[in-house]
């Protein structure tokens, strides 16, 4: 059981370039999540779904995308990436479908640079 | 959106002390989850807390769901070197909100 996967472990990328961060999890969970993390921040939700089919913009989605391509595998877009977009980026998953009483599991982080 | 504030940001303690951090916020939650993440880690849950006024612990940790509903504690006891890391409280109402983390040295 690898619990959440996420590639890549880090990515250097120029401003105005694309690129797709990929979540996935073994767990058989109905919902997952895309965060970041900046420092003196915690962390701070994207966007997520609640179960597959759906998804729901977080507390901070301008300039992303998301996917979720099946139950399993939930991705994350940047289409024009700016250096703002600078971050940790973590992906989680859930049992539930968003409950507040859910307990989420981290995958091990996306360290992004936008220069 | 929704603040928490977690204090302190930052201990520097002795091996085998005790430690305090806790969180509070200007909205009530219904669950407040404490995390520890580790360098180059994602965080891992500690403690899970459900009802106002629960105290919960786990092994040297323990929790407590404040009784306003609007804070939580989070102690331990008897620290030792693999205690440090960054401890992150969450609240939660319907999606969750971080703290921004606790950095706990032990001097050994």
């Amino acid at each position: 059981n690898a619990g959440v996967t996420q590639t890549p472990k880090f990515q250097v990328l120029k401003t105005g370039q694309s690129m797709t961060l990929q979540c996935a999890q073994d767990m058989n969970h109905n919902s997952m999540y895309w965060y970041r993390q900046d420092p003196g921040m915690g962390l701070r939700l994207i966007y997520y779904s609640a179960s597959e089919g759906t998804t729901d913009k977080g507390e901070v989605p301008n300039g992303y995308n998301v996917s979720r391509l099946n139950k399993r595998e939930f991705s994350l877009r940047l289409e024009s990436a700016a250096p703002s977009q600078t971050s940790v980026y973590f992906c989680a998953s859930s049992e539930g479908q968003g409950r507040s009483t859910d307990t989420q599991y981290f995958g091990p982080g996306t360290r992004l640079t936008v220069l | 959106g929704q603040q928490l504030n977690q204090s302190p940001q930052s201990m520097f303690i002795q091996e085998g002390e005790d430690v305090s951090m806790n969180c509070t916020s200007s909205s009530i939650f219904n669950t407040w989850l404490w995390y520890k993440q580790d360098p180059g880690e994602g965080p891992v849950l500690l403690i899970a807390l459900y009802k106002a006024g629960e105290l919960t612990s786990n092994g040297r940790l323990t929790a407590q769901f404040g009784i306003t509903r609007k804070d939580s504690f989070l102690n331990i006891s008897a620290s030792i070197p693999s205690d440090v890391g960054i401890y992150f409280c969450a609240g939660s109402r319907q999606k969750l909100v971080f703290g921004q983390g606790t950095r706990l040295t032990i001097n050994p």
